[in-house]
């Protein structure tokens, strides 16, 4: 079965550019998360979906940054404009539930510099 | 108070020996706790779930909870070098009613 499928892998950019990162998750899980993570600030929780609906986005940044999941198996996490403290590793997870089993999957990652 | 905490290591451990990784959380009330593994340059994977007060031994795993002191660990037996990763201890918040991640402990076996 394919996994969480992440695009692209490795993104550099140019600081005010916009970025966009897209996810795909496993097939029949019905919540999505997206994970920011860098050595300073650890793994953080930027925003999850149950059914395509956003639930919580209380980590999201600030107005520049923006997510959506239009359908069960797509979703963007958009930067406009980006800054160079934006540069991590963004990890898309699915997950069957909310996550309360705490399985959940996680894609490769997308690796994201701005210079 | 950081929501989880883990000791950022690295915690250096002989080949065969046991590895104790620790981890404390701030919300009383969660009822959820996990320890995920994360290779360098890898995502994470989970690899053992917890629920009650006590000891759930999976493997050479074994995970340790403590919901009084708000204590969670994870053992790891016979250590070998694939052993070598960042272990993330994850939270189901209850009142933040989402999973919270530590900022992860680096183990390193020595062969």
């Amino acid at each position: 079965d394919a996994g969480v499928i992440q695009s692209p892998r490795h993104e550099v950019t140019e600081m005010g550019q916009e970025v966009t990162l897209r996810c795909k998750p496993i097939s029949g899980h019905n919540s999505l998360f997206w994970y920011r993570q860098t050595m300073m600030r650890g793994l953080e929780l930027l925003i999850y979906f149950n059914n395509n609906v956003p639930i919580d986005d209380s980590g999201m940044p600030e107005d520049r940054f923006s997510a959506k999941m239009p359908n069960a198996s797509f979703s963007t996490l958009k930067i406009q404009p980006s800054e160079p403290r934006d540069s991590a590793v963004y990890f898309c997870a699915s997950s069957w539930g909310r996550g309360l089993t705490g399985e959940l999957f996680f894609g490769e990652g997308s690796r994201l510099t701005v210079l | 108070q950081k929501e989880v905490e883990q000791n950022s290591g690295p915690l250096s451990v002989p080949e065969g020996a046991i590895a104790s990784l620790n981890c404390t959380y701030s919300d009383r009330g969660s009822q959820s706790f996990f320890w995920y593994r994360q290779y360098s340059g890898k995502s994470p994977e989970l690899i053992m779930s917890i629920y009650s007060n006590g000891d759930k031994e999976d493997g050479r795993f074994t995970a340790q909870l403590n919901k009084a002191s708000q204590y969670v660990s994870l053992l790891i037996r016979d250590s070998q070098p694939s052993d070598s990763a960042t272990y993330l201890c994850a939270v189901w918040g209850n009142r933040d009613d989402k999973i919270i991640f530590g900022k992860g402990t680096r183990l390193h076996i020595l062969p």
